[in-house]
This record gives C-alpha cells, structure tokens and sequence, in this order.
C-alpha cells in the first residue's frame, strides 16, 4: 500500500464547476496535510495545509481533513482553465520530519 | 518572502560527467533543505535531508557516495550528481525549511531540469 494515494485521472470538469480532488495516507500518526498545485515543467507551490478535522476554506479552495478515514480532499469552486494543473497532496508525519507526495492528480478545466 | 532559488535552471551534461546544482534561500536562514526528484509523470521522491553543518541523510534506496550534497551555510545547499548518467536525468527540486518555521514548513525553489546525454 502507498502512504499517499490519489487517483492520477485526468479529471476533466467544466468551467464553473466544483473539482473535487481525493488522497488518503496509511500513516495514522501523521499530523498536517498539503496540497499542492504544480504545472507542466514548474515545481510545487502550496495552496494550502490542514492539520484539524474538518473544512478549511480560503478563497475558492477548501481542504476537508477526516482523520479517522485517513481522508483529505480539495474542493475548487469556480473552476477556472488556469487551475487546470496536477495537484499533489503531501503528508507531513512529524517523527520522519519530512513531506510524503502522492502521485497527483491531473486536472483539467474545460471551456 | 520565502524565496529559494535553483542554479541552474538547466543543464545538459555528457555521461559519465559531474553536475553541481545550488539550492540558496534568499531570504531566511535555513538549517534544513530536502532534495527532490522528478521522473516523468511521477511525483515527488524525497532523496536526502541536508543539515547545515552535518552529514545528509539520505532516503532508502539513495546512493549517497553519488548524490553528494554539501550544506556549508545556513542558505547555501548544493546536490552533486557524480559520473551522471542517462537514468539520472530528471527534474531536480530542492525546498527550504526556515531556521525559525514550523518543521512541515517548506518552501520550494523552482527545479533543475537535468538531461544526461
């Protein structure tokens, strides 16, 4: 089993659409999740972290964190064709002091 | 703020050569940068931690004596890939832990495209 696992797509929804991005991680110890959002050729820039159960929201992104189900998720309200990327959750397990990537997630934001 | 810079952007070297790539944090001091690579279509793989002032510690499967990483400043981080060959070409990323941050604190500096020829 991979420690962070999300599905590779492509996800393809239309513009104005909510995109609904899934990870789930092995490690139950682990304390903070990330999402990151990298283009072709660029490397990762951080959209956001959560660390508490629940919704975190901040701007048209929100990250929904459920422990028990070892479940992160992005939501994108307003899809745009700029948000059209690979988003990359990462799990941050404090005993390693270091980031675990998952595979990513392509999407694409369609006119 | 929280600027790191990758020198360079690009390199194209012949088998068998050495490759120094520079990871410097402009803007913090930084006890702890990680380096990362990038095959194709894959993700992040975490291949050292570097520490300031100390030895690397290099992720399973890593050969050390090839990636040698030197971390002689609190903003200066460099990752040496020795008698590079074709297999090491990759996308080089290393990222940047503020000395002062939270330790899942990282900032990522914009990648080495390398090509092993």
């Amino acid at each position: 089993q991979k420690e962070v696992e999300q599905n590779s797509g492509p996800l393809s929804v239309p513009e104005g659409a909510i995109a609904s991005l899934n990870c789930t991680y092995s490690d139950r110890g682990s304390q903070s999740f990330f999402w990151y959002r990298q283009y072709s050729g660029k490397s990762p820039e951080l959209i956001m972290f959560i660390y508490s159960n629940g919704d975190k929201e901040d701007g048209r992104f929100t990250a929904q964190l459920n422990k028990a189900s070892q479940y992160v998720s992005l939501l994108i309200r307003d899809s745009q064709p700029s948000d059209s990327a690979t988003y990359l959750c990462a799990v941050f397990t404090g005993t390693a002091s270091k980031l675990t990537f998952g595979t990513g997630t392509r999407l694409q934001v369609t006119l | 703020g929280a600027v790191v810079s990758q020198h360079p952007s690009r390199v194209i070297c012949k088998s068998g050569t050495s490759v120094k790539i520079e990871c410097r944090s402009l803007d913090f001091q930084a006890t702890t940068m990680f380096w990362y690579r990038q095959f194709p279509k894959q993700s992040l793989m975490l291949m050292a931690t570097s520490n300031e002032g100390s030895k690397a510690t290099y992720e399973q499967g890593v050969e050390k004596d090839k990636f040698l990483i030197n971390h002689a400043s609190l903003t200066l981080s460099t990752l040496t890939v020795t008698s590079a060959h074709p297999e090491d070409s990759s996308f080089y990323i290393c990222s940047a832990r503020p000395t002062a941050g939270e330790l899942y604190e990282q900032y990522f500096g914009p990648g080495t495209r390398l090509t092993v020829t």
